[in-house]
């Protein structure tokens, strides 16, 4: 089946720093992909739709200078959170649409962030 | 707007018990509905997922329904095991946008 990527898959940084998380669609080119975050013991929260080759679109109340996304290719989506703070240690996952025959959407394993 | 509500929030049941997970949504408007399992600290593996079309869908132990008019699915898991224990997460992707709207989770332990 198709395999969503994400790259790292945990990482701990310091307070004021910025880290990229990376998501891959490995076999097939997804020409939109969704970003999502889960707090500890709550569910998953859509952030923003990427759409490659334009602008993200951004849920309400999500910051769009903290986190920047970029979708240069129809393979890979980039989410960094900008200046990071404790409050943004979380657990990102990404999605990839796959517009073919199931047009289905596929999530990736997810990124832990630690902020100290 | 898309709300996903799952019942119960948590349930505690011992092991070789049949049980039913509930998830409801406001909108029928939808394209696809998923149930996905969440293990601690890990990702979503993706247990059953029913398109719009259609009304049940099947994977050895696992059943899941969909009544869309009525903005309903269920999750029966037949035979409980440990290893089932786990949080049970309800998604659905609605038509135009393909936004996907998970519902808080059924926590659920299995005692052996």
């Amino acid at each position: 089946g198709a395999v969503v990527s994400q790259h790292p898959s945990w990482v701990i940084c310091k307070s004021g720093t910025s880290v990229k998380i990376e998501c891959r669609s490995l076999d097939f080119q997804a020409t939109t992909m969704f970003w999502y975050r889960q707090f500890p013991k709550q569910s998953l929260m859509l952030m923003a739709t990427s759409n490659e080759g334009s602008k993200a679109t951004y849920e309400q109340g999500v910051e769009k200078d903290k986190f920047l996304i970029n979708h240069a290719s129809l393979t890979l989506s980039t989410l960094t959170v900008t200046s990071a703070h404790p409050e943004d240690s979380s657990f990102y996952i990404c999605s990839a649409r796959d517009g073919g025959v199931r047009d289905t959407q596929y999530f990736g394993p997810g990124t832990r962030l630690t902020v100290l | 707007k898309q709300e996903v509500t799952q019942i119960p929030a948590a349930l505690s049941v011992p092991e070789g018990e049949n049980l039913v997970l509930n998830c409801s949504f406001t909108d029928s408007a939808i394209y696809n509905l998923q149930w996905f399992r969440q293990d601690p600290g890990k990702g979503l593996t993706s247990l059953l997922l029913i398109q719009s079309s259609q009304r049940e869908q099947t994977s050895g132990r696992l059943n899941a329904s969909l009544d869309k008019s009525s903005g309903r699915s269920t999750l029966y898991i037949a035979a409980s095991q440990p290893g089932d224990s786990a949080t049970y997460l309800c998604a659905v992707t609605n038509t135009g946008g393909f936004k996907t709207i998970f519902g808080a989770g059924t926590r659920l332990f299995v005692k052996a």
